[in-house]
């Protein structure tokens, strides 16, 4: 099993629809998660953090299951500009000094 | 603010041959990361600095790859000699701290292995 596992996608939307992607991970001991946003043939950059309580920007929601060991990224009312690929990223042991994982990415297409 | 600086941005370079890249991350950041990103997949960390002394470089394919971070700013990343399978896009990141503070990404260095 990989020890960050994201459906590949590509998942294709019309505007304005709900989208939500899973990301799964091995390690239960892991401690700090993100996602990130590439854009195609761009550089990642960070879209959120996600804590254990959950949390909000605007359209996007993250959330964190220590139980069944995923992360989840809702987006509502999607835009054009939200296709994307997003990279799911775990910190297993949460400290400075461990190996930081990122998932193989979702590709998101949104549709006028 | 300036973000962090890569150099080429693009390589084109026959098997067997070397490579090096340049890194500048940003000003004050104390942590670098060199990943490799095949295309398709996510980057893979090949080595983590903290200052100029390695954190982690379980990943880095030690007998053809070297990297260091002279003076705890800058740093290099260096393949001799290249293979096929290294053809990929290689990205340098910072941070100012540890695993929870977010890493900013250079453009990245396209590598073409002939």
């Amino acid at each position: 099993r990989k020890e960050v596992e994201q459906d590949p996608g590509p998942f294709n939307v019309p505007e304005g629809a709900t989208v939500a992607f899973n990301c799964t991970y091995s390690n239960s001991a892991s401690q700090s998660f993100f996602w990130y946003r590439q854009d195609c043939r761009k550089e990642p950059k960070l879209l959120m953090s996600v804590y254990s309580s959950g949390n909000e920007d605007g359209r996007f929601t993250a959330q964190l299951n220590r139980a069944s060991q995923y992360i989840s990224l809702l987006i509502r009312d999607s835009k054009l500009s939200d296709s994307a690929t997003y990279l799911c990223v775990v910190n297993p042991s949460g400290s400075s000094a461990s190996k930081i994982i990122f998932g193989s990415g979702t590709r998101l297409s949104i549709r006028p | 603010e300036a973000g962090v600086a890569q150099s080429p941005r693009y390589k084109i370079i026959e098997k067997r041959q070397s490579v090096a890249f340049w890194c500048n991350p940003i000003s004050g950041h104390a942590t670098l990361y060199w990943y490799q990103q095949i295309l398709g997949q996510g980057p893979k960390l090949l080595i983590q600095f903290q200052n100029n002394g390695v954190v982690d470089d379980s990943q880095l394919p030690k007998d053809r790859f070297s990297a260091e971070r002279l003076k705890g700013v800058d740093s290099t990343l260096k393949i001799q000699p290249a293979k096929l399978e290294d053809s990929a896009v290689y990205l340098c990141a910072s941070s100012s701290g540890g695993s929870y503070n977010e890493q900013f990404f250079g453009p990245g260095t396209r590598l073409t292995v002939l």
